[in-house]
């Protein structure tokens, strides 16, 4: 299946600890975006990366939040510190170009962080 | 920032029925797309409209991009229980990059 997988799928942190969300985009997908959504709520923007290059983050929170999509590998969305109010479920989407077609772009299934 | 009103926030549907939903805004959007969502799964592309007017077709699925460019809807018509989850609707402003800007979504159940 060449989906975007994201994983964990479930990632439970104590407050204080640090999560790691992984993003492999679809084969040959250059540009991933990461989106945040809270419960019964629509997803909201974070970051849009290319390779090796952060484009847009305007989304991200300043602190305890970054992002990365280096040259080999998946993208990684970093959470410091982790708090309650982090809880939520990250979704990361692919697309081939930066470009206005959304039937290139797809998202995975998300990974659901719940701290507790 | 831009916001989109999605309503309504629920709604019962029966077997057969006929579904409406719609989206509005105040900044005009180059792009409408509807989404939907299954418990535990990522949205799923169901339509994208790129025109204002257009009116585009999947199925038994129908939106059309409002004339406005500041709103859209989606029917679903004779509805089946698999239609049921959350759709949401998403729009892209050129000019702010390539960030989609989503809903709050809509509910559908089935009602028993």
């Amino acid at each position: 299946n060449a989906g975007v997988m994201q994983n964990p799928r479930h990632l439970v942190r104590r407050r204080g600890q640090e999560a790691r969300l992984r993003c492999s985009p679809v084969k040959g997908h250059s540009h991933v975006y990461w989106y945040r959504q809270l419960p019964e709520e629509g997803l909201k923007f974070m970051v849009y990366l290319q390779k090796e290059n952060i484009i847009d983050e305007s989304g991200m929170p300043k602190e305890r939040f970054s992002a990365e999509f280096p040259k080999e590998g998946p993208s990684i969305l970093r959470i410091q510190q982790v708090v309650r109010g982090d809880s939520a479920a990250y979704f990361c989407a692919s697309s081939p170009w930066g470009g206005s077609s959304y039937y290139g772009y797809t998202f995975g299934s998300g990974t659901r962080l719940t701290v507790v | 920032g831009q916001q989109l009103n999605q309503s309504p926030q629920s709604m019962f549907i029966q077997e057969g029925e006929d579904v409406s939903m719609n989206c509005t805004s105040s900044s005009i959007f180059n792009t409408w797309l509807w989404y939907k969502q299954d418990p535990g799964e990522g949205p799923v592309l169901l339509i994208a409209l790129y025109k204002a007017g257009e009116l585009t077709s999947n199925g038994r699925l129908t939106a059309q991009f409002g004339i406005t460019r500041k709103d859209s809807f989606l029917n679903i018509s004779a509805s089946i229980p698999s239609d049921v989850g959350i759709y949401f609707c998403a729009g892209l402003i050129m000019e702010y990059g390539n960030k989609l800007v989503f809903g709050a979504g809509t509910i559908l159940r089935v009602k028993s």
